[in-house]
């Protein structure tokens, strides 16, 4: 167990749709970080934030959004759906300037129909 | 060209074996090195990390990092059925204003037969 924990840890939602999903950084880390995990692109860095502020983004769709709040749990908002958007979607956390290790949740997995 | 290769296998051992799993990467900027493993449907479970040319051990794994050749492996000794999995390394470059995000090599899928 990471001491990342993610929600939900299954999504099947419709095409145009909107969900949001949830995570809880292992306890002390302030940066958190989304990634997305699909069978053809494998693991994509998706957007980075630091103690609430945004840090850097990857190769994140303007239809998706995300934030981090003040007890440090973040949230990331995928919009107007699409069939390719079905995915695994993690979070992982890290300590950043002491270590560079992160470490990642369990997942959501979001199915598209 | 991506920045990150790895051989996607599949890979098949015995058990007892030693593995040998690959990376190359393109970019001078990465700087920090990790190997993850990844069970069917999990997260990816943080292996190795290390930010220097050279070897480091921990236990029946060694992580080998050649800056120069941009390469860097794992090595799994005595590998045992519970070895299999997905392993992905993935790296850090140094960029400006910090951002440590991991960008990773598509993952090699290692069995160990009993």
């Amino acid at each position: 167990d990471s001491g990342v924990t993610q929600t939900p840890k299954h999504l099947i939602t419709a095409t145009g749709q909107r969900v949001t999903l949830r995570c809880s950084p292992r306890s002390g880390d302030l940066s958190v970080y989304w990634y997305q995990q699909s069978l053809d692109q494998g693991l994509q860095f998706l957007i980075q934030y630091y103690n609430g502020e945004e840090r850097a983004k990857g190769n994140i769709l303007e239809r998706f959004s995300a934030q981090q709040f003040p007890d440090l749990h973040s949230e990331l908002n995928l919009s107007s759906l699409e069939l390719g958007d079905s995915a695994l979607y993690f979070c992982a956390s890290s300590v950043l300037g002491s270590s560079s290790e992160q470490f990642f949740g369990p997942g959501t997995r979001l199915t598209v129909l | 060209q991506k920045e990150v290769e790895q051989d996607p296998g599949p890979l098949s051992v015995p058990e007892g074996a030693i593995v040998s799993l690959n990376c190359t990467y393109s970019n001078s900027a990465f700087q920090y090195f990790m190997w993850y493993r990844q069970y069917s449907r999990k997260g990816p479970e943080l292996l190795m990390y290390t930010y220097s040319s050279g070897n480091k051990e921990d236990g029946r794994f060694t992580a080998q990092v050649d800056k120069s050749s941009k390469y860097i492996s794992l090595f799994i000794r005595d590998s045992q059925p519970s070895d299999s999995a997905t392993y992905l390394c993935a790296m850090i470059p140094i960029t400006q204003g910090g951002s440590e995000k991991l960008v990773f090599g598509k993952g090699t899928k290692l069995t160990v037969n009993p």
